[in-house]
């Protein structure tokens, strides 16, 4: 199947600074990338659709200026999470999916944990 | 707003037992289904895909079933081994209306499997 990766995996800050977290699709063209997060013993939870070349579609209560999303290409989407701050740790997850194939099959990422002390 | 849910929300069960998770969801115009197997820290797995036309999957021990008209689709595994233990989720994406799909998945909550030896 296809494979989705991120970096990093794992990544502690101090709260006010910025975290940038990547997605990456290695042997598939993206057209659209996921960005979910998950906190513990929950479901995910849909934070923005990212389309290579456009801006990416926040879902509501997600903060646009908070959540940075950049998809430049088609193998590559970007979360900056900006000034971030205890309540923004959890598990970050993407996806990538090629809404010009047939089955439009969504592959995940590993998943970054991010803690922000 | 489709809404999708997951029964049980865990199962533990003797090696070896043939065993069936449940996800129902309240609006059948989906363009496809999938299951996913998710490991604790870990991102996802998909496990099967189902596109709405059809009514099954099969991939080795499990099996996935479709029934759009009762909003319900199983994941039967069989022959449970340890190594099953983790989280399943199932996950949905809606019809639009150029009879397609945007991409975005609803998930359900997840069933928590433990299979002991």
């Amino acid at each position: 199947g296809a494979v989705v990766s991120q970096h990093p995996s794992r990544v502690i800050c101090k709260s006010g600074t910025s975290v940038k977290i990547e997605c990456r699709s290695l042997d598939f063209q993206a057209t659209t990338m996921f960005w979910y997060r998950q906190f513990p013993k929950q479901s995910l939870m849909l934070m923005a659709t990212s389309n290579e070349g456009s801006k990416a579609t926040y879902e509501q209560g997600v903060e646009k200026d908070k959540f940075l999303i950049n998809h430049a290409s088609l193998t590559l989407s970007t979360l900056t999470v900006t000034s971030a701050h205890p309540e923004d740790s959890s598990f970050y997850i993407c996806s990538a999916t090629d809404l010009g194939g047939a089955t439009y099959e969504q592959y995940f990422g590993p998943g970054t944990r991010l803690t922000v002390t | 707003k489709q809404e999708v849910t997951q029964i049980p929300a865990a199962l533990s069960v003797p090696e070896g037992e043939n065993l069936v998770l449940n996800c129902s969801f309240t609006d059948s115009a989906i363009y496809n289904l999938q299951w996913f197997r998710q490991d604790p820290g870990k991102g996802l797995t998909s496990l099967l895909l189902i596109q709405s036309s059809q009514r099954e999957q099969t991939s080795g021990r499990l099996n996935a079933s479709l029934d759009k008209s009762s909003g319900r689709s199983t994941l039967y595994i069989a022959a449970s081994q340890p190594g099953d233990s983790a989280t399943y989720l199932c996950a949905l994406q809606q019809l639009n209306a150029g009879g397609t799909s945007y991409g975005k998945l609803t998930f359900g909550q997840g069933t928590i499997l433990t299979v002991h030896p």
